[in-house]
C-alpha cells in the first residue's frame, strides 16, 4: 500500500517567513502526490498536486511544493508566510484500491501556526 | 463554481439510532468517495462508487452501507451507531478523466451520544 509520512504535528513561522511543511511518501510505483489544507470545523481544501513533469508544482495560494525522487519527498513551501494560513495541512497520497479505484491515504496532518 | 454539496452538516444521534448522510456531487463527476475523520485523526477512506457501482472498500464497519443513485448523488447509511462513529464524514467526487484529482464536500460532522 502507498503512503505518506508527516513528521512534524505543528510548524511555527513568523508572518512574512519562509515555510516549509514536509512529507515523504512511500509508494510502488509512479507517485501521484498531493496537499490539501484544512480550516477549522471546513472541508480539505485542494492545494496542489504532483502527478508528473516539473518537480516544483505551484498551487494554489501561492503554495508550491517540490518532489524529490531520490529523497522520496514532497515538501509543501511558500515564500512568505501569512497569518491567514494558519491551518491544518494534509499530505496525500492516490492509492489503487482492489477495484481500481483512486482512494487517498493521507498523512497525519501538520499544524501550521504564522504568528505576528 | 459549484462544489461538493453535503447534507446535513450537523447531526446528534443517541447509540444504537441510524443515520443517513447525503453526497451531492459537482456536475459532471461520475466518481464519488466518502472518508470518515475521527477527532484529531487524518481522514480515513471507507467506499466509494462510480458510475453507481461501488469501485473500492475501505476500513467501513459492516454496520455501514453506502449506494450511488441515477443522479450520482451518494448516501451513507450507519446503523446501530456507537460512541466511536463520532467523527466528520467527508464526501469527494471526481470526474472518471481526471480520477486523481477528489474535490471535497464541508462535510458532515456527527456526533453520538
Amino acid at each position: 500500500a502507498q503512503s505518506v509520512a508527516q513528521p512534524e504535528d505543528q510548524v511555527n513561522v513568523a508572518e512574512g517567513n519562509p515555510l516549509t511543511v514536509k512529507c515523504t511518501y512511500s509508494v510502488s510505483g509512479n507517485p501521484y502526490l498531493f496537499w490539501y489544507v484544512q480550516y477549522p470545523n471546513r472541508g480539505l481544501q485542494f492545494l496542489l498536486k504532483y502527478i508528473t513533469g516539473d518537480n516544483l508544482v505551484k498551487g494554489s495560494y501561492g503554495f508550491e511544493a517540490e518532489f524529490n525522487k531520490s529523497q522520496t519527498s514532497f515538501h509543501l513551501k511558500k515564500p512568505s508566510a501569512l497569518v491567514s494560513d494558519s491551518a491544518l495541512y494534509f499530505c496525500a497520497v492516490r492509492d489503487r484500491g482492489a477495484g481500481g479505484g483512486n482512494k487517498l491515504t493521507f498523512g497525519t496532518g501538520t499544524q501550521l501556526k504564522v504568528e505576528l | 463554481a459549484a462544489g461538493v454539496i453535503q447534507s446535513p452538516r450537523h447531526l446528534i444521534k443517541e447509540k444504537r439510532e441510524t443515520a443517513t448522510l447525503k453526497c451531492y456531487p459537482i456536475p459532471r463527476h461520475d466518481t464519488v468517495y466518502w472518508y470518515q475523520q475521527g477527532p484529531g485523526q487524518d481522514p480515513q477512506f471507507l467506499i466509494s462508487f462510480y458510475e453507481k457501482m461501488q469501485s473500492d472498500k475501505g476500513s467501513i464497519p459492516d454496520r455501514f452501507s453506502a449506494q450511488q443513485f441515477s443522479d450520482y448523488h451518494s448516501e451513507l447509511n450507519m446503523s446501530s451507531l456507537e460512541l466511536g462513529d463520532s467523527a466528520l464524514y467527508f464526501c469527494a467526487s471526481s470526474f472518471s478523466g481526471r480520477a486523481y484529482e477528489q474535490y471535497f464536500g464541508p462535510g458532515t460532522r456527527l456526533t453520538v451520544t
